[in-house]
């Protein structure tokens, strides 16, 4: 089915590791985000892709780097996890022209960091 | 810096009820308020609401928008336990907010849980 996909659904980290939370749409979007989801806090753009080749910071960039890897791809990397980033992470893509249906999202990330 | 306010944070109700949820944004130039129910995953779209369309509506659901006052309401009559959800306001940057602004600020959320 058309839409986008992330990867992984779950995981757990020790304080200190690092991953990546891998994102991938099919729907031939310009601009791609990552947001992250806490209990009473709604949705916090983290670092969002306006379209290949472009990233910007949003309101909770630090801890975090990004990689538009080509238009398909943006993926979000946690260089030295912390307790503080355990969240729900969603990657979205929107056609930056169109917002007739706004954004299309992915099923999310549970990140548990001990 | 955009912002958005939704009210009440939480609404427990009955099978039946009629209920009103709120949204009211802070914008320059604004473009559109988006509406979306989440379940237990992701977001879903529901309505887009512009300058120049101030109603939606889709079976029990339905949205109004007020320009002069800066806010927007969802109203779910006949509700049931399958609208039970987190309901989200949004909205993109104004026009003219430069190149490749699509970027959506959401408000809080309101939970609404609806009881059998």
């Amino acid at each position: 089915n058309a839409g986008v996909t992330q990867t992984p659904k779950f995981q757990v980290l020790k304080t200190g590791q690092s991953m990546t939370l891998q994102c991938a749409q099919d729907m031939n979007h310009n601009s791609m985000y990552w947001y992250r989801q806490d209990p009473g806090m709604g949705l916090r753009l983290i670092y969002y892709s306006a379209s290949e080749g472009t990233t910007d910071k949003g309101e909770v960039p630090n801890g975090y780097n990004v990689s538009r890897l080509n238009k398909r791809e943006f993926s979000l990397r946690l260089e030295s996890a912390a307790p503080s980033q355990t969240s729900v992470y969603f990657c979205a893509s929107s056609e930056a022209h169109e917002w007739r249906w706004g954004y299309t999202f992915g099923s999310g990330t549970r990140l548990t960091v001990v | 810096e955009d912002k958005v306010v939704q009210s009440p944070l939480s609404l427990v109700v009955h099978e039946g009820d009629t209920v009103t949820l709120n949204c009211s944004y802070e914008v320059t130039n604004f473009r559109s308020l988006l509406w979306y129910k989440q379940e237990k995953k992701a977001p879903t779209f529901l309505f887009m609401l512009t300058s120049s369309g101030i109603e939606k509506k889709s079976g029990r659901l339905s949205s109004i928008l007020d320009k002069k006052e800066l806010f927007s309401i969802l109203n779910i009559t006949a509700t049931q336990t399958g609208d039970s959800a987190i309901y989200l306001c949004a909205v993109p940057p104004g026009k003219g907010a430069g190149a490749g602004s699509y970027q959506l600020t959401f408000g809080k959320g309101t939970k609404l849980s609806v009881i059998p």
